[in-house]
């Protein structure tokens, strides 16, 4: 089956614990993207990647890193996290943006105590 | 810059009323448009998705979408909605081979029995 695959779906943690969540597809796509989800917001791009090695910033990439070194997964790290880092996070991925929009893994819920 | 606005923050239906949910979107050129849902707890799945040819687009579910090019408009209908149905609506939109889906704020359906 077709899917992105992240992990964990929830994930508690204090302040300043290095974390990492994991986002990897199985459809071969180019592009990757990180999003954030919080209230009245919507989504917001944290980072994007248009291939193995090729990354860049979105919207909201302050306190975030991420990397591709193999096309099939796009980490997202947390180095210090903080309380304003609490929110739903969702990986994606397309093979052409434009066209077919994004395919969304199930979310990992990050609560920062 | 790309934009995308959903007027509607919640709405709420009565089961078997017909449904229509607002996007505006601003653009120059020509853009892709999408409509998600996300159904409480779950991510995002994509209902259906405009690039280019008839401005009447069907997707799944039973919802359909209006391209106007003059209202800068991409509406999502539905002509009798069901109990399963509720849930977080998102338009959005990008450009031939960008690397942005831009989304909007979203619109929480209630549907009432």
């Amino acid at each position: 089956e077709a899917q992105v695959t992240q992990n964990p779906r929830y994930l508690i943690t204090v302040t300043g614990k290095k974390l990492t969540v994991t986002c990897s597809q199985n459809m071969n796509h180019e592009y990757m993207s990180w999003y954030r989800q919080d209230p009245g917001l919507g989504l917001r791009q944290i980072y994007y990647s248009m291939n193995v090695e090729v990354t860049d910033k979105g919207d909201v990439p302050e306190g975030y890193k991420v990397s591709r070194k193999e096309k099939r997964n796009f980490p997202l790290i947390l180095e210090s996290p903080s309380p304003n880092q609490t929110s739903l996070y969702f990986c994606a991925s397309s093979s052409a943006l434009g066209v077919d929009g994004y395919t969304f893994g199930s979310g990992t819920r990050l609560t920062v105590v | 810059a790309q934009s995308v606005t959903q007027p509607d923050i919640h709405i709420t239906v009565s089961e078997g009323a017909s449904l229509e949910l607002r996007c505006n979107y601003s653009y120059g050129a020509t853009p892709y448009l999408f409509w998600y849902v996300q159904s409480p707890g779950q991510g995002l799945q994509l209902l259906l998705k405009y690039f280019s040819g008839d401005t009447l687009v069907q997707g799944i579910k039973g919802f359909e979408a209006e391209f106007k090019r003059s209202q800068s408009s991409f509406n999502l209908r539905k002509p009798s909605v069901h109990w399963s149905d509720a849930a977080e609506y998102f338009c959005a939109v990008a450009t031939y081979n960008t690397d942005k889906l831009i989304f909007g704020t979203g619109t929480r359906l209630q549907v009432f029995p």
